[in-house]
């Protein structure tokens, strides 16, 4: 069966304008997971997802992240008003959504704000 | 301090050496990951435990709960391990996110 599957592979982007990004995660898998791997960095939390859950927003670093996930299926990530701190790798990850899951990443949106 | 550290940061070998990257934790978790990226590649998972030791292929991992620390090691290094190896943990309480620590480059030299 198919992975979790991210779009675009790349994005450049111009500072200042918004940029979506869209996770695909495998299908059945309730629990999705947004990370973000910076130049240099280690991977960090951005949001989670939980069935019907109110989402885990702890690891946004500013208002101009949201994300939603629709229909407990596809998800999407936007960056408002982006900046050349946002360029980074962002990884989106999903598990059965039991309390020890493993997770299945997907490969990657890699943003570049110029 | 970060809450996941790994050692060595880099490590480079020769083809055929037994590698061992360590991890260590200082809170509690309900289960920690070792996690595999290549190059330019995306990252898969190697293990995902909570107890004890784990064995796939030429890859095992092991975990004490009591001194919050982990090791993977590899038998009969190859080039093609070449990667960073990056140790996660996840909290309790359905704290389902994984905090990661900063990833061991290995480099294995034929």
């Amino acid at each position: 069966g198919a992975g979790v599957s991210q779009s675009p592979s790349n994005k450049v982007t111009e500072k200042g304008k918004d940029v979506e990004l869209r996770c695909d995660p495998i299908s059945g898998h309730t629990a999705l997971y947004w990370y973000r791997q910076s130049l240099g960095q280690g991977l960090e939390f951005l949001i989670y997802f939980q069935g019907n859950s109110a989402p885990d927003k702890s690891g946004l670093p500013s208002d101009r992240f949201s994300a939603e996930r629709t229909g407990g299926s596809v998800s999407t990530l936007t960056i408002q008003r982006t900046q050349q701190e946002d360029s980074a790798v962002y990884l989106c990850a999903s598990s059965l959504g039991d309390r020890v899951g493993e997770q299945y990443f997907g490969p990657g949106t890699r943003l570049t704000v110029t | 301090k970060n809450e996941v550290e790994q050692s060595p940061q880099n490590l480079t070998a020769q083809e055929g050496e037994f590698i061992t990257i360590n991890c260590s934790y200082s809170v509690g978790i309900s289960a920690l990951h070792w996690l595999q990226q290549h190059p330019g590649g995306g990252i898969v998972s190697l293990f995902m435990l909570s107890s004890g030791k784990k064995k796939h292929g030429r890859l095992i991992a092991t975990i004490n709960i009591q001194e919050k620390h982990s090791s993977l090691h590899i038998t009969a290094s190859h080039p093609r391990d070449s990667a960073v190896y990056i140790c996660a943990v996840r909290g309790y309480q359905g704290a389902q996110k994984l905090v990661f620590g900063q990833g061991t480059r290995l480099t294995i030299n034929p």
